[in-house]
């Protein structure tokens, strides 16, 4: 069965600092691999995502994947205020593959 | 922009009492989940659905029964609603599970 794991469970960073967001999953046969933002007391809503190896930048963000090393990462340029959230990782695949959600990462940055 | 929405926002229940949640999308997805949401944690599935009148059981199915009547409508049955279940409910919609889900509102459920 498909595991998910993000780390670190929570971040404090201060304004315009890189932030680095990591996400490790069990299943090598995984197709989609995805970010997610939720806002206090919103829906969340995603991010960015990939499906081969290597990066993709979209703006002041980056997400990298290693499927090799079951690895994938979101990085955060420039940090702000807006951006903190709970971050979730995302792992899926096509048919009846079973999409599945990490626990988050809470991230908080500080003016 | 993808429309998902649920109904009610919030409900409170009390203890042994049926609740049903519903959810309605207009994005022609064939893919529809529940999750549940404790406050600060993540998103676990309870049942999804890639096909009307077809449900699958997700990684928490116990206490819960889903209905897909149709593509647009998927509903989520606690038929004996317990404390344990008080918490944020997400409907989500997608292609398929190698796109991106479109979520919610999100009802907040309190069982009493």
């Amino acid at each position: 069965q498909q595991k998910v794991q993000q780390s670190p469970e929570s971040l404090i960073v201060p304004e315009g600092a890189m932030t680095s967001l990591n996400c490790t999953f069990s299943d090598s046969a995984s197709q989609y691999f995805a970010w997610y933002r939720q806002h206090s007391g919103k829906a969340p809503k995603a991010l960015m995502s990939i499906f081969s190896n290597g990066e993709k930048e979209e703006g002041r963000f980056t997400i990298h994947l290693n499927k090799a090393s079951l690895h994938f990462s979101l990085h955060i340029r420039d940090s702000q205020p807006s951006d903190s959230a709970l971050y979730l990782c995302a792992v899926g695949g096509t048919g009846n593959y079973k999409y599945v959600f990490g626990a988050g990462t809470r991230l908080k940055v500080i003016a | 922009e993808a429309a998902v929405t649920q109904s009610p926002r919030s409900k409170v229940a009390v203890t042994g009492g049926k609740v049903t949640l519903s959810c309605h999308q207009t994005n022609n997805h064939d893919y529809m989940y529940w999750y549940r949401q404790d406050t600060g944690h993540g998103l676990r599935l309870i049942h999804y659905s890639y096909v009307a009148d077809s449900t699958e059981k997700g990684d928490i199915p116990d206490g819960y029964k889903a209905s897909r009547p149709s593509q647009e409508n998927f509903s989520l049955i606690l038929e004996l609603a317990s404390l344990s279940q008080t918490a944020v409910y997400f409907c989500a919609s997608s292609w398929d599970n190698s796109y991106e889900q479109y979520f919610g509102p999100g009802t907040r459920l309190t069982v009493l």
